[in-house]
């Protein structure tokens, strides 16, 4: 069965890095789109960022663009989120999430999630 | 970025009631859409997608309709699992959005 496993989270002062990790199973990893998707407390839901199935192309919310960067390692079936320059406004649960892959954007599978508080 | 819009933001309703929930686009996404339902404390869970066609394992209780701006997705008949928040996201333009969410609560 198909398994994403998020970790690395935790408390982080602004301007600090955080490097969040996705562990992925049960399924091919190195052929799937992969996304990041976050929810600030009592929010919303919010898409991050996606990498195509062998890294060479990624986009990303304006929101985070130059700060945070999506990459993978399909020898590890690991996908990871480098969080760098962080604000208290990036504070959220981190999904990692699957992309359907059959054409748009759907999230067919999620992690239960990683939280990232940005706080002095 | 196209904007979704859901209404009502919160219902309460009973076991056994049908329910229906609405999403509006910004824009025109023909069927590009998505539902997703979240239980406190849990991932979202992938519901519906190309607007009426139901992820496998989801019950048949479960339908969603609409194309362009308007969709909708309907519970037939209430169980007490399905109280939870549910969200619409469009997923034909980028970036991907999200509806602000709406809250099933029980009568």
């Amino acid at each position: 069965q198909v398994q994403l496993v998020e970790s690395g989270g935790g408390l982080v002062q602004p301007g600090r890095s955080l490097r969040l990790s996705c562990a992925a199973s049960g399924f091919t990893f190195s052929r799937s789109t992969m996304h990041w998707v976050r929810q600030a407390p009592g929010k919303g839901l919010e898409w991050v960022a996606l990498t195509s199935y062998d890294g060479t192309n990624t986009h990303y919310a304006d929101s985070v663009k130059g700060r945070l960067t999506i990459s993978r390692d399909n020898s590890k079936n690991t996908l990871y989120l480098q969080m760098n320059s962080l604000r208290p406004e990036d504070t959220a649960i981190y999904y990692c999430a699957r992309d359907r892959g059959m054409g748009g954007y759907y999230f067919d599978y999620w992690g239960q999630g990683t939280l990232a508080i940005v706080s002095s | 970025d196209i904007q979704m819009t859901q209404s009502p933001s919160s219902v309460s309703a009973s076991v056994g009631d049908r329910v229906t929930i609405t999403c509006r686009a910004s824009q025109g996404i023909t069927t590009w859409l998505a539902w997703y339902q979240q239980k406190p404390g849990k991932a979202p869970k992938f519901l519906i997608y190309a607007a009426s066609s139901l992820q496998s394992g989801v019950p048949s209780r479960f339908s969603g309709r609409g194309s362009g701006t308007d969709f909708t997705l309907i519970i037939s008949s209430l169980q007490p699992e399905d109280f939870a928040t549910y969200y619409c996201q469009q997923a034909g333009s980028f970036p991907p959005t999200f509806g602000q969410g709406t809250k099933l609560e029980i009568k």
